[in-house]
């Protein structure tokens, strides 16, 4: 168990809906990244926060948006959703931000994920 | 940007025996190589990193090793278990924190 916790597990939609998927990152951590696996894709990096802001941008879609509130859990947000959007979506955090000091390697705890299936 | 190479895409060895994954990298400027553990239904698991100061690192049966002149670090398990069947993917980042990931490997240790 990495302590970085997500939910849902399971998440069925339909085309055209929006879903919002949570994460909680390990105590202490102040990064959450999000990414999204698919099979064709493998895995891809699609935005990081720190702290609360965002820090580094991936290959993150304009319908996908995400934010990390006070207490440091982490939403993504899935808009007009199309049938390539399903895919298996994963959360990983870090003490750091990956780019200074001590915390300039990233080292990343995955969550469980959450598996999103549009129909 | 980075672009990271992952072979084999299959693996297969028999209980006892060494695995060895590679990977190539093609940005200099990464200096981080974690590699993960992926079993079915859950997510990734950190099992050994190596940064681009050191050209060796073990921990138990795994080690890495990395050539950065060549750009290219490997993944060897020793004495392997069929609990070692997973989904391995290795990973390069640089300090602006984008991660890219292999496309993974698929060992399977027979009994």
């Amino acid at each position: 168990d990495s302590g970085v916790t997500q939910t849902p597990k399971h998440l069925i939609t339909a085309t055209g809906q929006r879903v919002t998927l949570r994460c909680s990152p390990r105590s202490g951590d102040l990064s959450v990244y999000w990414y999204q696996q698919s099979l064709d894709q493998g895995l891809q990096f699609l935005i990081q926060y720190y702290n609360g802001e965002e820090r580094a941008k991936g290959n993150i879609l304009e319908r996908f948006s995400a934010q990390q509130f006070p207490d440091l859990h982490s939403e993504l947000n899935l808009s007009s959703l199309e049938l390539g959007d399903s895919a298996l979506y994963f959360c990983a955090s870090s003490v750091g931000d990956g780019t200074s000091g001590r915390n300039s390697y990233n080292e990343q705890f995955f969550g469980p994920g959450t598996r999103l299936t549009v129909l | 940007g980075e672009n990271v190479e992952q072979h084999p895409s299959t693996l297969s060895v028999q209980e006892g025996d060494s695995a060895v994954i590679k990977c190539t990298y093609s940005d200099s400027a990464s200096n981080y190589f974690p590699w993960y553990k992926q079993e079915l239904g859950k997510g990734p698991q950190l099992i050994i990193d190596i940064r681009s100061n050191v050209g060796e690192k073990k921990d138990q049966r795994i080690a890495v090793t990395l050539n950065k002149t060549a750009k290219h670090f490997s993944l060897h398990i020793t004495e392997t278990q069929p609990e070692d069947s997973a989904v391995y993917f290795c990973a390069a980042s640089k300090r602006n924190n984008d991660m890219r990931f292999g496309a993974g490997t698929r060992l399977t240790v027979k009994p």
